[in-house]
């Protein structure tokens, strides 16, 4: 069974432009969730959906950053515009709750360069 | 607020040398506290889940233990492919609609050396 996948590996762009990265979390999973990790913060979760619907935004850093899950089989995450300090691997994870436990499986990540 | 802190922060030791990584933790009502394998450039592979105290759990090598307020991962006579960042995480009083709130510590980054 395929794992999280995550759209593109590595991304590298300007500072200013848009940058737009996408996931297809595990068939069956209800929950998605949005991170990044950087050296100095770890690993952050800055947004997550349950059946579809973004239930919490509260680690999304500004207003540059939006999320997006049209189906369950689909989810974006959108800079714009970019700045040089949103550089960090952006990751996706997805759950599916059952008898009260979920755990969260993660997709290999998007390593994204503002220059 | 739910606090994870991992200790060290970076361990080497030679192949068949046995350790143990240490997380401590705050969190109002554990609903969980999960280890997390990092290899360099991939994401996070999900190693156990403990949900209370006295609980262990073991896969080849690795071996974890939960307390009240920590949680051991020990590594027994590691090979050079047991090199990899450790991550440890705890769902706790924070539950989000359908699903836990994960809060992740920094890490340890372990080095086996041949």
């Amino acid at each position: 069974d395929a794992g999280v996948i995550q759209s593109p590996r590595h991304e590298v762009t300007e500072m200013g432009q848009e940058v737009t990265l996408r996931c297809k979390p595990i068939s069956g999973h209800n929950s998605l969730f949005w991170y990044r990790q950087t050296m100095m913060r770890g690993l952050e979760l800055l947004i997550y959906f349950n059946n579809n619907v973004p239930i919490d935004d509260s680690g999304m850093p500004e207003d540059r950053f939006s999320a997006k899950m049209p189906n369950a089989s689909f989810s974006t995450l959108k800079i714009q515009p970019s700045e040089p300090r949103d550089s960090a691997v952006y990751f996706c994870a997805s759950s599916f709750r059952r008898g009260g436990t979920d755990t969260q499986y993660f997709g290999p990540g998007t390593r994204l360069t503002v220059l | 607020e739910d606090q994870v802190t991992q200790s060290p922060e970076a361990l080497r030791l030679q192949e068949g040398e046995s350790s143990s990584l240490n997380c401590s933790y705050t969190v109002s009502g554990l609903r969980g506290l999960f280890w997390y394998r990092q290899d360099p450039g991939k994401g996070p592979e999900f190693l156990f889940t403990l949900y209370s105290a006295g609980e262990e759990k073991e896969k080849e090598r690795l071996k974890a233990t939960l307390t009240k307020k920590e949680s051991f991962l020990h590594i027994t006579a590691p090979k050079p492919e047991d090199s990899a960042t450790y991550l440890c995480a705890v769902g706790g009083g924070e539950y989000l609609q359908g699903a836990q709130k994960l809060v992740f510590g920094q890490g340890t980054r372990l080095t086996i050396n041949p």
